[in-house]
């Protein structure tokens, strides 16, 4: 199975920050890789698929790049609701399933 | 709009089993798939497996196989998991999440999309 880690596990940062979280496959993944946002107490929501593509509904201070073992998310500009823990995730073709990233939690400085 | 809403919260017996259901709302339930993804407290999020609600297909996560089952009854949009043989280690946030592809330039990439609100099972002699 593919794995996939993220850096850092942990940030701090503060409101106007450019924040950028990496999440690594242990193999090429071509560009399947989507993020999701979890708030606490609160269900994930998808922000990023297919590596760059905005989720409808998203604000475009949200970027995702990358493609094959490497990628990123950005924040242009931190605000007080993207406090959170961001989760990438890849699917494996066979047999099918999910497997999440540990979890990027970004706190207020 | 679209939307997944969960059972209420369980407190289980180890040993015992627990039966999570997910009704959908807002769009074709036999449309796209349900997946079910666990969360311990303070944990990282964990995928259990899918269903086809046309086909009544599944696939489960090795860790899970022989102890869950899911299954759906699409006459009231409902998708249901069951987990038995329950332990401690069981004790989680149960989420159910519609499964389906979206574009991007020729190919198509699956998602999670819409989340159910979740449904905390507590494990406890």
């Amino acid at each position: 199975d593919i794995q996939l880690t993220q850096s850092p596990s942990f940030l701090s940062a503060s409101v106007g920050d450019r924040v950028t979280i990496t999440c690594r496959a242990s193999q090429g993944i071509s560009t399947y890789l989507n993020w999701y946002q979890q708030k606490p107490g609160k269900a994930p929501e998808l922000l990023i698929y297919g590596a760059s593509a905005l989720q409808s509904g998203v604000p475009s201070r949200f970027s995702g790049s990358g493609s094959g073992t490497e990628f990123t998310l950005t924040i242009s500009s931190l605000q007080p609701e993207d406090f959170a823990t961001y989760y990438c995730q890849q699917l494996n073709s066979y047999p099918r399933g999910f497997t999440f990233g540990p979890g990027t939690k970004v706190d207020i400085k | 709009q679209v939307q997944l809403v969960q059972s209420g919260a369980e407190v289980k017996k180890p040993g015992a089993s627990v039966k999570v259901s997910c009704k959908a709302s807002g769009y074709t339930f036999s449309s796209d798939d349900i997946n079910w993804v666990r969360q311990a407290t303070g944990q990282g999020l964990e995928w259990m497996g899918w269903m086809n609600p046309n086909s009544g297909n599944t696939g489960y996560a090795q860790k899970f196989q022989g102890r869950v089952t899911m299954t759906r009854n699409t006459s009231i949009s409902t998708a249901y998991m069951e987990l038995s043989s329950l332990r401690s280690a069981d004790t989680a946030v149960y989420y159910c999440a519609r499964g389906t592809l979206l574009p991007k330039g020729p190919y198509n990439h699956y998602v999670l999309d819409v989340w159910g609100q979740g449904t905390t099972v507590t494990v406890s002699s």
